[in-house]
């Protein structure tokens, strides 16, 4: 069970646009269609912003979008804000698995 | 209100156990798988188990198979993580997930605090 890899840190100023990869292997990303992204703030709960590669939960800003080719997911957030400064974790089910990555620290400029 | 409530953390020494505690409440229950995950002083989220909404799968991570078993009781709407044979590295932030389909989590508690110390 290796962890899905992420850039440790990303960065851009307000109203750029940033994205984060993950990279898995056949057996779970390259295998799944179930390809979610959580956003962490320091001392907060977990808060999902993308399911299913692509979709958005109600109440996400369109802002932040998905996708996935092969064995790398993405997560775009477009017109950065101050406050998507957190620490995003991309998280893949495969074979009733869970693989989380290491998480990426997006700063915002 | 729609949420899940974390308990049962404390201090613990190492060998010891402990059995952390989800309440759900303002939704059905029984209708959502459920998760642990874990995130340790200054380190990322650990994925740590999952349980199937109707209990009839249950998946751990290598690092706590053996050790944890995640269990449910819908009677109550509580998710429960039982942790024997604590380690030091054990130690950290415990949150319950509600899964809504295929491993995404919508619904996360804030947490509560495990530190395993001698």
């Amino acid at each position: 069970q290796s962890a899905l890899a992420q850039p440790p840190s990303a960065s851009g100023s307000p109203g750029q646009s940033v994205t984060i990869s993950c990279t898995g292997t056949n057996s779970d990303i390259g295998a799944s269609d179930y390809v979610s992204w959580y956003q962490l703030h320091p001392g907060k709960a977990p808060k999902l912003v993308i399911y299913e590669v692509n979709k958005r939960p109600s109440g996400v800003p369109d802002r932040f979008s998905g996708s996935k080719s092969g064995n790398t997911a993405s997560l775009t957030v477009s017109g950065l804000q101050a406050e998507d400064e957190a620490v995003y974790y991309c998280n893949s089910f495969a074979a009733q698995w869970v693989i989380l990555g290491g998480g990426t620290k997006l700063t915002v400029l | 209100q729609v949420q899940v409530v974390e308990s049962g953390g404390g201090v613990v020494q190492p060998g010891r156990s402990l059995r952390l505690s989800c309440a759900a409440s303002g939704f059905r229950f029984n209708s959502h798988g459920f998760h642990w995950v874990r995130q340790a002083p200054g380190k990322g989220l650990e994925w740590m188990a999952l349980i199937w909404y109707d209990g009839s799968i249950k998946k751990y991570a290598d690092s706590v198979k053996g050790r944890f078993t995640i269990s449910r009781d819908d009677s109550r709407s509580t998710l429960y993580l039982q942790m024997n044979s604590l380690r030091v590295e054990d130690t950290a932030v415990y949150y319950c997930g509600r899964d809504i389909g295929f491993g995404s989590c919508d619904l996360w508690g804030q947490g509560t605090l495990v530190t395993v110390s001698s």
